[in-house]
């Protein structure tokens, strides 16, 4: 069964409007989760790591002012796409681990649409 | 710098055929992690098997069979009997061992692979 669980799975929304994207761990704790961003027929980049009860580390590249990370415990990372825009539209997935060297869990993704 | 490359952007086969999926990687690592992956059309990525760079031994799951090979940095994957359910992108993944797992995890740009019936 999942243990990672990825919430909500699909969202369209308007152009400005902020978007929550949810990665909990479901049995196990994560104190590291991580966040992908896959667009239309392309590979998954990992976009930043999620640190729990500290702040989140971004790849080079994402703004992190416009996706907000918050681990607030070690069962759950959000993802906050801040005032979306359509370019922001795309595939956005989490995983977390277990520990060091387990294999990594996927969330099955939001997608997300802005209008 | 770590590097994933599946050179094969498409695939089409006839169900019941063979297909096999490239993947050829690059690391300067001595201990790491090779991967594959299934995205069916729904999104969600399906673990399919995880190898520790220090074993070797090819791999048989089923219809599904891998083959590494570190003389030529190559985790290639064969699918035996091809279905219309095996219709997805695969993607081909490199970890290294260190802490943070899955920090330094690399995907390949994927194989679109489509089985017709």
């Amino acid at each position: 069964g999942a243990v990672v669980s990825q919430h909500p799975s699909r969202v369209i929304c308007k152009s400005g409007t902020s978007v929550k994207i949810e990665c909990r761990s479901l049995d196990f704790q994560a104190t590291t989760m991580f966040w992908y961003r896959q667009f239309p027929k392309q590979s998954l980049m990992l976009m930043a790591t999620s640190n729990e009860g500290s702040k989140a580390t971004y790849e080079q590249g994402v703004e992190k002012d416009k996706f907000l990370i918050n681990h607030a415990s070690l069962t759950l990372s959000t993802l906050t796409v801040t005032s979306a825009h359509p370019e922001d539209s795309s595939f956005y997935i989490c995983s977390a681990g277990r520990g060091p060297l387990a294999p990594q869990h996927f969330g099955d993704g939001t997608r997300l649409s802005i209008l | 710098a770590q590097k994933v490359t599946q050179a094969q952007t498409e695939i089409s086969v006839v169900e019941k055929e063979d297909v096999t999926l490239d993947c050829v990687y690059e690391t300067r690592d001595t201990t790491y992690y090779l991967f594959w992956y299934k995205q069916p059309p729904s999104g969600e990525l399906v673990f399919l098997i995880r190898r520790n760079s220090f074993d070797e031994q090819n791999e048989i799951s089923g219809r599904y069979s891998w083959n590494f090979q570190k003389s030529t940095s190559s985790f290639n994957f064969t699918i035996t009997a091809s279905q219309v359910v095996d219709s997805a992108v695969y993607f081909c993944a490199l970890s290294d061992a260190a802490e943070n797992y899955g920090q330094n995890f690399v995907f390949g740009p994927g194989t679109r692979l489509s089985v017709l019936p």
